[in-house]
């Protein structure tokens, strides 16, 4: 079964800085999706960024950017020029993409980002 | 166009009681996913729900909790005999009936549930 580990419970960054967050997870499989996702205190869930596990090509999206690592089974999230706005919950997923594969995600246990102004 | 919509919103119920949450996907969605968030933990897949049909309720207790999606109207997440470790907050998400790539998750803002 998959899992995806985030070892950071808590995060803080200085308004403009940068913070990189980790997630690892575990899989024997060799094509599936990572996500990540933004969860402000309303309490939705936005999609921040995506990967397709078969693109080496790491994906960015403005000022969020991630460093995929397949070997390491790592995908961390970079946010440049932090805003506050930038402040909440953070979560790794993942999603297989073999045959009958849904959009079942398995997420991480989350990062909470502080920025400080 | 209104994205995937959730109600209540806050749902408070005593042990024992019933709680029905609903969801209305996304406009031209079919596919309808649960998931219960337990306080300080990540979202939990529970059931995908495709119209009139339950195809994936790995997620799922075994007692107590159902799920359906109708023809008509919103998918319902039933928990019967509410204890006090079902307070969670429940998202539902929708995507169009392609998978893929190209058909990212669409969440609503959630169903805080608490048990008294």
């Amino acid at each position: 079964a998959q899992t995806v580990t985030q070892s950071q419970p808590e995060m803080s960054v200085q308004e403009a800085e940068t913070v990189t967050l980790s997630c690892t997870y575990d899989t024997s499989e060799s094509d599936y999706y990572l996500f990540w996702y933004k969860q402000p205190p309303s309490r939705q869930m936005i999609l921040v960024i995506r990967q397709e596990a078969y693109k080496q090509q790491n994906a960015t999206e403005n000022r969020f950017s991630v460093n995929f690592q397949k070997a390491a089974k790592s995908f961390s999230l970079k946010i440049s020029d932090s805003q506050l706005g930038d402040a909440a919950m953070y979560f790794c997923a993942y999603r297989s993409d073999y045959g009958g594969a849904t959009n079942k995600l398995i997420f991480g246990t989350g990062t909470l980002l502080a920025v400080q102004p | 166009n209104a994205g995937v919509m959730q109600n209540p919103r806050h749902l408070v119920r005593r042990r024992g009681q019933e709680a029905r949450l609903r969801c209305s996907p996304m406009k031209g969605h079919s596919h309808v996913y649960w998931y219960r968030q337990l306080p300080e933990e990540g979202l939990k897949f529970m059931v995908y729900l495709q119209k009139e049909n339950i195809i994936d309720e790995s997620g799922m207790p075994k007692e107590r909790f159902s799920a359906e999606f109708p023809k008509e109207g919103p998918s319902i997440l039933r928990i019967q005999q509410v204890v006090r470790g079902d307070s969670a907050a429940y998202f539902c998400a929708s995507s169009p009936p392609i998978q893929g790539y190209n058909s990212p998750l669409h969440f609503g803002n959630g169903t805080r549930l608490t048990v008294t």
